[in-house]
């Protein structure tokens, strides 16, 4: 099976300036995560869709980051504006529905580098 | 809240010796365990997963992960390293909330294997 698509791979931007990325998940699978990966540190979960409904977004720094799941399928993250901090690797990854167990599929991610 | 701690940053090893990589967790209720592996430049990839059952499970490239309820742990296990699992591994946690899957998975701040030949 395909595995889940995500572009750009690198991305550098300057600090105030926007930047997207989009994120094609395995074909069937209902739930999709974007996660955040800081240099050194575990991925830390920024959202959650289930189909095309958020679950979790209590770590989305919401006065800048937004991220929709039209149609259930693709998924965008948006950052406006980017700030240093931001500097990280931007993982999305997929699975099927299910009760607990279902591992999660990662993309290669994005590489993002705020100067 | 629930939460996944890795005590050691890096793990050094012969090749062809055991490998143990750990991992502790800490949950309200019953927890999902899982192992994931990351190579230079690429996305996480799935190892094995802990649910219910056997305390033993068995993965991918022969590693294996032990639960110990009592001693919150999920430590990853290899009989016999090679210079190829070299890599950076991340244990995570997922709360169990009903029958649903919505519960957040949680990574520990990963331990990077280097195994030496």
């Amino acid at each position: 099976e395909a595995g889940v698509a995500q572009s750009p791979r690198y991305k550098i931007i300057e600090k105030r300036q926007s930047v997207a990325f989009w994120c094609n998940p395995i074909s069937g699978h209902a739930t999709l995560y974007w996660y955040q990966q800081i240099l050194g540190q575990g991925p830390k979960l920024l959202i959650q869709f289930q189909n095309n409904g958020v679950v979790d977004d209590s770590q989305l720094p919401k006065d800048r980051f937004s991220a929709e799941r039209l149609k259930g399928v693709d998924s965008t993250l948006k950052i406006q504006p980017a700030k240093l901090e931001d500097s990280a690797v931007y993982l999305c990854a997929s699975s099927l529905a299910g009760q607990g167990g279902p591992p999660l599929h990662f993309g290669n991610g994005t590489r993002l580098t705020v100067t | 809240a629930q939460s996944v701690a890795q005590p050691e940053d890096q793990v050094n090893v012969a090749e062809g010796n055991p490998l143990t990589v750990k991992c502790t967790y800490s949950v309200s209720g019953n927890p999902y365990l899982f192992w994931y592996v990351q190579y230079p430049n690429r996305g996480l990839q799935f190892l094995l997963k802990y649910i219910t059952g056997d305390n033993l499970v068995k993965g991918s490239y022969g590693f294996e992960a032990e639960f110990n309820k009592s001693q919150t742990s999920f430590h990853l296990k290899k009989p016999s390293a090679l210079v190829s699992d070299s890599a950076l591994y991340f244990c995570a946690v997922r709360e169990v909330h009903g029958s649903s899957n919505t519960g957040k998975l949680i990574f520990g701040q990963g331990t990077t294997l280097q195994v030496k030949p």
